[in-house]
């Protein structure tokens, strides 16, 4: 079946733009994250929901940082007015369930602020 | 907060050699540890997991230790091949769903 998809790919944005990245999960997938993935690091946890409640919203870097999944499915993260130092990957994943389950990731968003 | 440290950060070997990569968590209540693979541009993908109540789990050319008492673990690939080549990365699940990921491993398979 169809994986996590991400769009876009690869953005671009002037310092100060706002961005919205969008996470497709697998279909009835309850469990949905979004990492940062900076360049030759790990993913870094920026938030997570069950169904559309988050839950947990404790890694997002500032409060410039906003994600939601109204309907429990298709999720959106935007970034206001964008510094350099957000540039990077953002991966989102989605499990059937939380905890002791496979995450399954998404090809991840570039995002480039110049 | 919780971390996981992964060493070494960048590995060399022959085709056919093995290859170890080891990881150190410092959350004593983590009971999952994934291994993922990630190649250039692709998205991170898991190639094997344990979980707290085992100490080792092969699977094919692949395999994972776990020494609960030392809060280490390590992925060991045998016979490794230019396939291989990529990133790797372990994590540690802390709590309930937050998995934390180590700095990764670039693996270079030399043919």
């Amino acid at each position: 079946g169809a994986g996590v998809s991400q769009s876009p790919r690869y953005k671009v944005a002037k310092r100060g733009q706002d961005v919205a990245l969008r996470c497709d999960p697998i279909s009835g997938h309850v469990s949905l994250f979004w990492y940062q993935q900076a360049l030759g690091q790990g993913p870094e946890f920026l938030t997570y929901f069950q169904n559309e409640a988050q839950l947990d919203k404790s890694g997002l870097p500032s409060d410039r940082f906003f994600a939601e999944r109204p309907e429990g499915s298709v999720s959106t993260l935007k970034i206001q007015r964008t510094q350099q130092e957000d540039s990077a990957v953002y991966l989102c994943a989605s499990s059937p369930l939380a905890g002791v389950y496979e995450q399954y990731f998404g090809p991840g968003t570039r995002l480039t602020v110049t | 907060g919780e971390n996981v440290e992964q060493h070494p950060s960048t590995l060399s070997v022959q085709e056919g050699d093995s290859a170890v990569i080891k990881c150190t968590y410092s959350d004593s209540a983590s009971n999952y540890f994934p291994w993922y693979k990630q190649e250039l541009g692709k998205r991170p993908q898991l190639i094997i997991d344990i979980r707290s109540n085992v100490g080792e789990k092969k699977d094919q050319r692949i395999a994972v230790t776990l020494n609960k008492t030392a809060k280490h673990f390590s992925l060991h690939i045998t016979e490794t091949q230019p396939e291989d080549s990529a990133v790797y990365f372990c994590a540690a699940l802390s709590g309930t769903y937050k998995y934390i990921f180590g700095t990764g491993t670039r693996l270079k398979v030399l043919a």
